[in-house]
């Protein structure tokens, strides 16, 4: 069983930069896996913000992808979430999530981590 | 802008059925879009219940069951237990990126 726990500053200034960070643990996740982040806004629904590939490819979502990069740091199981210039509008509850290849769903969630925009 | 739609808000009986649907404001939904479907209760993750259109994760009850119709991925819930009271999302792939429907509040009274 895959475990992942998301980390980082709950609060971030506007304009800022929010940076979190996801551990993956318990079994090993093969290399063909891809990791999301997906965000909740408080009493909203879910929005996918992108992936990145075992090998580092990376797909986003068109109306943030000039200020999403997502990352992975292999030798410690770690993926990376970085969202420059945030606004109120970027508060949410942030998710990490496996995705298994060849569309085969998203089966291991985290349990979010909420960060809120605000000076 | 790609729009994914769902029903807002349903309500069905303790044991009896329920259809939820997803759309694509792009046109009809095909097994191309590899529908997925979650379960969210409140305070909760997300939990996925289905992928690729019908397949079910070995944690997924019998009585959920996905599949295509008239142009809509479909999500339909057979014999409504209390404990299915949640919100339903359905995931979309758009070739390159995935969007999320907005989410059915089922209600089970």
């Amino acid at each position: 069983q895959v475990q992942l726990q998301e980390s980082g500053p709950g609060l971030v200034e506007p304009s800022g930069t929010l940076s979190l960070t996801c551990g993956v643990s318990g079994d090993s996740p093969s290399t063909r896996d891809w990791w999301s982040w997906v965000r909740q806004p408080p009493g909203k629904g879910l929005e996918w913000i992108g992936e990145v590939s075992y090998g580092g490819v990376t797909k986003y979502k068109p109306s943030l992808k000039n200020r999403v990069t997502i990352s992975m740091d292999k030798s410690i199981n770690h993926i990376f979430l970085t969202l420059t210039s945030v606004t109120a509008a970027d508060t949410a509850v942030y998710f990490c999530v496996r995705v298994l290849p060849s569309f085969q769903g998203f089966p291991n969630w985290g349990r979010g981590s909420l960060v809120t925009v605000s000076s | 802008q790609t729009v994914v739609t769902q029903e807002p808000s349903l309500t069905v009986s303790p044991g009896g059925t329920v259809t939820l649907t997803c759309g694509s404001s792009t046109g009809a939904v095909t097994s191309g879009f590899h529908p997925n479907w979650f379960q969210q209760k409140p305070g909760q993750a997300p939990r996925a219940l289905i992928h690729h259109v019908g397949i079910r994760f070995a944690w997924t009850p019998a009585r959920f069951s996905g599949s295509l119709l008239g142009g809509k991925a479909v999500l339909t819930l057979s014999g409504v237990q209390p404990e299915d009271e949640a919100e339903y999302y359905c995931l979309l792939f758009y070739g390159d990126f995935w969007i999320f429907g907005g989410g059915t509040r089922l209600t089970v009274l």
